[in-house]
């Protein structure tokens, strides 16, 4: 299994502009965690799912950011607009029973 | 979530014994002990975890306190690759998969 896969792998848009991070779970797992890691505040949960379904979005930031997974295969975490301050690395982590695996991280740069 | 409380950072020789403390003095009965490390550049990476047993697995030990209130994670024979932040996380058993990390403690190797 390649393991999970993020795209695109680094992101540099200005600000206002819509940003859309994209995630592969590994195949046969049913729970996909965005997570968003900066100096100042480490790593934070943002939102989690369970077969396919939102079940904590308390760690989203506000409205502007949203975040779907259409199947089991994919998800999307969409920033509409970005602010400099969204600038972080992204984290997508999938998981079967228990034991977290993350993906490589989008680093975004919002100027 | 139950606090941890981990040293910032530690240092260790090459191919010399690693003993991580976490100090986790409110953790409940149903919470197990996690310990994931992040790489320098990469997603965090789980690498063990225990209920009340101690526990062994490739990369590492896991010494439970027989309260409960502090954990080690050992690393038996330290190597350059394992300079990383070593998290401590407690997680509630059952279907909750949220894991909250702290700010970790940086592991530096020297040759």
């Amino acid at each position: 299994d390649a393991g999970v896969i993020q795209s695109p792998r680094h992101e540099v848009t200005e600000m206002g502009q819509e940003v859309t991070l994209r995630c592969k779970p590994i195949s046969g797992h049913n729970s996909l965690f965005w997570y968003r890691q900066t100096m100042m505040r480490g790593l934070e949960l943002l939102i989690y799912f369970n077969n396919n379904v939102p079940i904590d979005d308390s760690g989203m930031p506000e409205d502007r950011f949203s975040a779907k997974m259409p199947n089991a295969s994919f998800s999307t975490l969409k920033i509409q607009p970005s602010e400099p301050r969204d600038s972080a690395v992204y984290f997508c982590a999938s998981s079967f029973s228990g034991e977290q695996f993350f993906g490589p991280g989008t680093r975004l740069t919002v100027l | 979530d139950a606090k941890t409380t981990q040293p910032n950072s530690m240092e260790s020789n090459e191919e010399e014994p690693v003993h991580l403390p976490c100090n986790h003095s409110t953790i409940s009965g149903t919470d197990y002990i996690h310990w994931y490390r992040q790489l320098p550049s990469q997603g965090p990476e789980y690498v063990i975890h225990g209920l009340t047993s101690n526990v062994n697995n490739r990369m590492a030990s896991l010494a439970i306190a027989e309260d409960r209130k502090s954990s080690t994670l050992i690393l038996h024979r330290a190597t350059l690759r394992d300079a990383a932040v070593y998290y401590c996380i407690l997680k509630s058993g059952g279907s909750n998969y949220k894991l909250t990390f702290g700010k970790g403690t940086l592991l530096t190797v020297n040759p």
